[in-house]
C-alpha cells in the first residue's frame, strides 16, 4: 500500500498569512498512464470533505486561487495564501493512483 | 448541483448486517466511478470500496474484503454497500463520493 505523510500534525497562522503543507507517499504516485493523482481535500468542523486540489496542481471548479498545488513523483506541497477564516479545518492529501486509495493522517490549521 | 444523500446507517451489534445506500442527482451518474470512504470517530479518512462507472469491477480494502459488497444501479442512480459480519472497528462516519464531490456521511456505530 501507497502510505501518505503529512506534515506538519498541525499549525496555527494569522489571517492573511501564507502557510505550506507537505505530502510524501512511499512510492511514487505517476499511474502507467502519465498522470499523478495526487488530490488535496479540506474538511471544515462539522462537514465533508471537500476537494480542493487534483492532479497535483489543477484547481477544483470554485476553489479560489489562493489554493496552489505543486509537486511531482513523490513530494507534493499545498500552500494557502492570504488565509482567510473560512480555511480553518483538517487539510488531507490523498492518492488515486493505485488501490488500495490512500490519505495522509491530516493537517489541521488553526487561525491565530 | 451536484447530491448524494447517504442512508441506512444505525446502530447494529457485531456480527449483523446493515445496506447503506446514497442517492446521487446533479451529474451523470453512470458516467462516474463511485467510492465509499470512512472516518471512525475522531480519526482521519479511510477509502473503503470503489465501483466502476459500469460496474464491471469492483476494488475494496483488505479489512473489509470478503465482508463488504458494493453495487451500483445506474438506472435509479444510486449507489449501495452491503455490509455484513460488522465488527467495532468499523464504527464511522461512511461517506459517498466521487472524490470531486462527497455525501453528508451516514454513522454506522457497531456495537453490543
Amino acid at each position: 500500500d501507497v502510505v501518505m505523510t503529512q506534515t506538519p500534525v498541525s499549525m496555527s497562522v494569522s489571517l492573511g498569512g501564507q502557510v505550506s503543507i507537505s505530502c510524501r507517499s512511499s512510492q511514487s504516485l505517476v499511474h502507467n498512464n502519465g498522470n499523478t493523482y495526487l488530490s488535496w481535500y479540506i474538511q471544515k468542523p462539522s462537514q465533508s470533505p471537500q476537494l480542493l486540489i487534483y492532479k497535483v496542481s489543477n484547481r477544483f471548479s470554485g476553489i479560489s486561487d489562493r489554493f496552489s498545488g505543486s509537486g511531482s513523483g513523490t513530494d507534493f506541497t499545498l500552500k494557502i495564501s492570504r488565509v482567510e477564516p473560512d480555511d480553518l479545518g483538517v487539510y488531507y492529501c490523498g492518492q488515486g493512483t493505485q488501490y488500495p486509495l490512500t490519505f495522509g493522517s491530516g493537517t489541521k490549521l488553526e487561525i491565530k | 448541483e451536484v447530491q448524494l444523500v447517504e442512508s441506512g446507517g444505525g446502530l447494529v451489534q457485531p456480527g449483523r448486517s446493515l445496506k447503506l445506500s446514497c442517492a446521487a442527482s446533479g451529474f451523470t451518474f453512470s458516467d462516474y466511478n463511485m467510492a465509499w470512504v470512512r472516518q471512525a470517530p475522531k480519526k482521519g479518512l479511510e477509502w473503503v470500496a470503489t465501483i466502476i462507472y459500469d460496474g464491471s469491477r469492483t476494488y475494496y480494502r483488505d479489512s473489509v474484503k470478503g465482508r463488504f459488497t458494493i453495487s451500483r444501479d445506474n438506472a435509479k442512480s444510486t449507489l449501495y454497500l452491503q455490509m455484513d459480519s460488522l465488527r467495532s472497528e468499523d464504527t464511522a462516519t461512511y461517506y459517498c463520493a466521487t472524490l470531486d464531490a462527497w455525501g453528508q456521511g451516514a454513522s454506522v456505530t457497531v456495537s453490543s
